[in-house]
């Protein structure tokens, strides 16, 4: 059974930074490209960020990029989130989500996520 | 960016009723079209992709429809189980994906 968990929140400052991580298993992870999917108290879901399961293609949403820095390790079957100058409004449930991929494209919806770790930043 | 549009925000419904629930894009998605549900401290599920392919396990009684702008997500008959929160996913504008704000579905 395929199973996606996180781990890493937590209470941070302002500007300050923290690392999430997704551990993987059920499933061939090197074979799958991953997301991290951001929910926000009360509000709707948030794309963050891409990464191929080669790592050779990475993409970030706008309100991050320059922040934060997605990473993978198949050897251990893991996704990572580093998050750095963190702003109020990067609180959140974050969760990591597998994709689809074929050929370079991701014409797919997210089929398998994790159950979220909340990242709350104030001081 | 694509703007997903949901409604209603929140649907009151009787159990064993039917709902139907919106979604609009701000353009053209074709068929790339997914719904999903959530409940309280859990995980988004797939229900519904390519606008009306239910997902592996998804019941019968979820049902997708639409095309191009405008989509819609039927529950035939709503069971204890069904009361959560959908959500809808557009994936043709990849990687910038993007989801609608949501519609929770109540109990009458």
């Amino acid at each position: 059974e395929e199973q996606l968990v996180e781990s890493g929140g937590g209470l941070v400052q302002p500007g300050g930074s923290l690392r999430l991580s997704c551990a993987a298993s059920g499933f061939t992870f090197s074979t799958y490209s991953m997301n991290w999917v951001r929910q926000a108290p009360g509000k709707g879901l948030e794309w963050v960020s891409y990464i191929s399961s080669s790592t050779s293609t990475i993409y970030y949403a706008d309100s991050v990029k320059g922040r934060f820095t997605i990473s993978r390790d198949n050897a251990e079957n893991s996704l990572y989130l580093q998050m750095n100058s963190l702003r109020a409004e990067d609180t959140a449930v974050y969760y990591c989500a597998r994709v689809r991929c074929s050929g370079g494209s991701c014409y797919s919806p997210f089929d398998y996520w994790g159950q979220g770790t909340l990242v709350t930043v104030s001081s | 960016e694509i703007v997903m549009t949901q409604s209603p925000a929140t649907l009151s419904v009787s159990p064993g009723e039917r709902a139907t629930l919106s979604c609009r894009a701000s353009q053209s998605v074709n068929s790339n079209l997914a719904w999903y549900q959530q409940k309280p401290g859990q995980a988004p599920r797939l229900l519904i992709y390519g606008a009306s392919t239910r997902a592996t396990g998804i019941p019968a009684r979820f049902s997708g429809s639409g095309s191009g702008t405008e989509f819609t997500l039927t529950v035939s008959s709503l069971q204890s189980e069904d009361f959560a929160v959908y959500f809808c996913q557009q994936y043709n504008n990849w990687p910038v994906w993007t989801f609608g704000q949501g519609t929770k579905v109540e109990i009458k």
